[in-house]
Order: structure tokens, then C-alpha cells, then sequence
């Protein structure tokens, strides 16, 4: 079975630039996150999707930040325009609707110069 | 929001001895997991614990869900250089099982 696919696996780019990355969740997961990780630090949640609708985006910097889940796949997290502060690792997950077991890609390092 | 605290932050042993971490919690949490991330990748999923008191092992590490559902810990034993990375525990609550992650342990094994 694949695992959740991420690309690209590295960016560098300048601040106020905008970025994006992409992520396949494992096929019939329903539930998908992003996360961002700062070196050092656990994995913060910004958003969690049940199949293309929001669960949760409180932590979310809606000024800046966005992420969709068409159709109920893969979904991508937009970043517009980046801040010194962003550079992080950005983590995706999914799991299954009823288990909560999340599963994780390997994740794409932002460096924000 | 939710904060699980991680014990010790990081730690330095000898291949062959025995590792205990902790996560504790104010929140009660339905479920309980443990990651290991090594650098340069995602989280993976080492122990899943669903019931409190629940004890589950997985080859060399056990772990144990506590009984008021607000604490884990997770040991290892005879660590071996492989065992080297961040460990991380992290909690699940509520129907839309929302993900919280620890602040976690960071293991260093020398030889």
C-alpha cells in the first residue's frame, strides 16, 4: 500500500514570495492534515479535512495561509506571501475516518530567505 | 488549546541500556500514539494505545495508556544505535479525532 505522497520535498524561496505543495493521502483515508513543523518543535496542526470539508483551521494564519481538498484527495496548502517565519517543515496526514491513526508523508522544508 | 509535555526533553545512553519517556497531560485524551521521527522525515507511527490501562508492546518498546487517560510513557529496551532520533507522543480527542503532538524526546545512543 502507498504511503501519503508530498512534493516537492525542498523549496527556498524569498519572503513575500507564494508557494504552494501538494499531498496524496493514503487512497480511502478520509481525514487529511497539514501540519507545520519549526525546528526543534513538535507538529502544529493548521487544518484537518473530512473528505473535501474543514474540521478544524483555528490555528490556521487565514491572512496568508490557504488549503483546499478538492474532491475529497489530494489536497494542496498555499502559502501567500511568505514570511521569514515560515520556514518549517509542512507535514501531511491522513487517516481513517472512524480510526484516527494518522499516517504521515515525509514532509516539504520551506526556507523562506 | 491542548499541550502534552514531553520528559526528559532529550537524553544520552549507552547502546544495551534500557530508555523510559513520558507524556503527560491536563486534557484527557481517547487515544494515545507514539512516533518516532528520524531527521529529514515524516512521524512514523511506532505504538497506538485505546483503552486506559491498555499496555502494548512492539518488539522492543511497550507502551502503556494511564489509567485517568491524561498520561503515557513509552520505554525501550536494549537500545541500539538505530534507536537514535525524536520521539513523539501525541493524543486524540474528540469525535472528529483531532491530532495533538508533544514537545518530544529527543534520543541520542552512543556506543
Amino acid at each position: 500500500e502507498a504511503g501519503v505522497a508530498q512534493s516537492p520535498r525542498y523549496k527556498i524561496i524569498e519572503k513575500r514570495q507564494s508557494v504552494a505543495f501538494w499531498c496524496n493521502p493514503i487512497s480511502g483515508h478520509a481525514t487529511l492534515y497539514w501540519y507545520q513543523q519549526i525546528l526543534g518543535q513538535g507538529p502544529k496542526l493548521l487544518i484537518q479535512f473530512q473528505n473535501n470539508g474543514v474540521v478544524d483551521d483555528s490555528q490556521l494564519p487565514k491572512d496568508r495561509f490557504s488549503a483546499e481538498r478538492l474532491k475529497g484527495v489530494d489536497s494542496t496548502l498555499k502559502i501567500q506571501p511568505a514570511k521569514l517565519e515560515d520556514s518549517a517543515v509542512y507535514l501531511c496526514a491522513s487517516s481513517f475516518r472512524w480510526e484516527g491513526v494518522a499516517f504521515f508523508g515525509q514532509g516539504t522544508r520551506l526556507t523562506v530567505v | 488549546g491542548q499541550q502534552l509535555n514531553q520528559s526528559p526533553q532529550s537524553m544520552f545512553i549507552q547502546e544495551g541500556e534500557d530508555v523510559s519517556m513520558n507524556c503527560t497531560s491536563s486534557s484527557i485524551f481517547n487515544t494515545w500514539l507514539w512516533y518516532k521521527q528520524d531527521p529529514g522525515e515524516g512521524p512514523v507511527l511506532l505504538i497506538a494505545l485505546y483503552k486506559a490501562g491498555e499496555l502494548t508492546s512492539n518488539g522492543r518498546l511497550t507502551a502503556q495508556f494511564g489509567i485517568t487517560r491524561k498520561d503515557s510513557f513509552l520505554n525501550i529496551s536494549a537500545s541500539i544505535p538505530s534507536d537514535v532520533g525524536i520521539y513523539f507522543c501525541a493524543g486524540i480527542t474528540g469525535t472528529a479525532s483531532k491530532l495533538t503532538f508533544g514537545t518530544g524526546t529527543r534520543l541520542q545512543v552512543t556506543l
